[in-house]
């Protein structure tokens, strides 16, 4: 099965500009969840997608957005960009139900920089 | 507040030794623990996980101890190897929480010198 995929990988944006990071989970998975790495604040967790609703999202501004399509792919989005908003993000995607739920698959990430 | 920590950010170990990393949680709503190794440029690799109802959980080299009453985990790796050398975290969570929560430790950066 391949992998859990991001794209792109690598981004530069300006300050207030938007942007938007792209996750496809590995095949059968539906649950796709958000997080942002950074060196000071470890790995955050940022939202939850599960058939295309949101059902966890953690303690980060409304700039931070997301979505999920019907084929389980999700797209989040960044508004408004902060210099602060220079982080890895990664995509992680896990089985429906059960333990397995929580075991999740992370992709390589997205290395966003802010200027 | 974190509620996850890994007080130590390196450990160095000589090969074929035992490593050690050590993880502290605050939360006692917890009941699910899981360890993840992650290279530069990749994304966190799941290795092992241990529920709340055991205080032991192994696989191959790698064994993580569960203790609850000091809120307390760590992940053993016998014989620990070169290629072991990786940021590891500690990651706790809900097992029936709704919504893939995984509260993370800072990491802890393991270096296996032949």
């Amino acid at each position: 099965k391949a992998g859990v995929t991001q794209t792109p990988r690598y981004l530069i944006k300006t300050r207030g500009q938007q942007v938007t990071l792209s996750c496809s989970p590995i095949s059968g998975h539906r649950s796709v969840s958000w997080y942002q790495q950074t060196p000071g604040q470890g790995l955050q967790f940022l939202f939850e997608y599960f058939s295309e609703t949101q059902r966890n999202k953690g303690n980060f501004p409304g700039r931070f957005s997301g979505r999920q399509f019907s084929n389980s792919r999700s797209e989040m989005n960044v508004s408004t960009l902060e210099l602060g908003d220079s982080a890895l993000y990664l995509c992680a995607s896990s089985p429906a139900g059960g333990r397995g739920e929580l075991e999740q698959y992370f992709g390589p990430g997205t290395r966003l920089t802010v200027t | 507040d974190q509620q996850v920590k890994q007080n130590s950010p390196s450990l160095s170990v000589q090969e074929g030794r035992i490593s050690i990393l050590n993880c502290d949680y605050t939360n006692s709503m917890f009941d699910y623990f899981l360890w993840y190794k992650k290279y530069p440029a990749e994304g966190p690799t799941f290795l092992i996980s241990i529920s709340s109802i055991k205080d032991k959980n192994e696989d191959g080299r790698f064994t993580v101890f569960l203790n609850k009453s000091a809120k307390h985990l760590s992940l053993h790796i016998v014989p620990s190897q070169p290629g072991d050398s990786a940021v590891y975290f500690c990651a706790a969570t809900w097992i029936y929480n709704q919504g893939g929560k995984l509260i993370f430790g800072q990491g802890t950066e393991l270096s296996v010198k032949p």
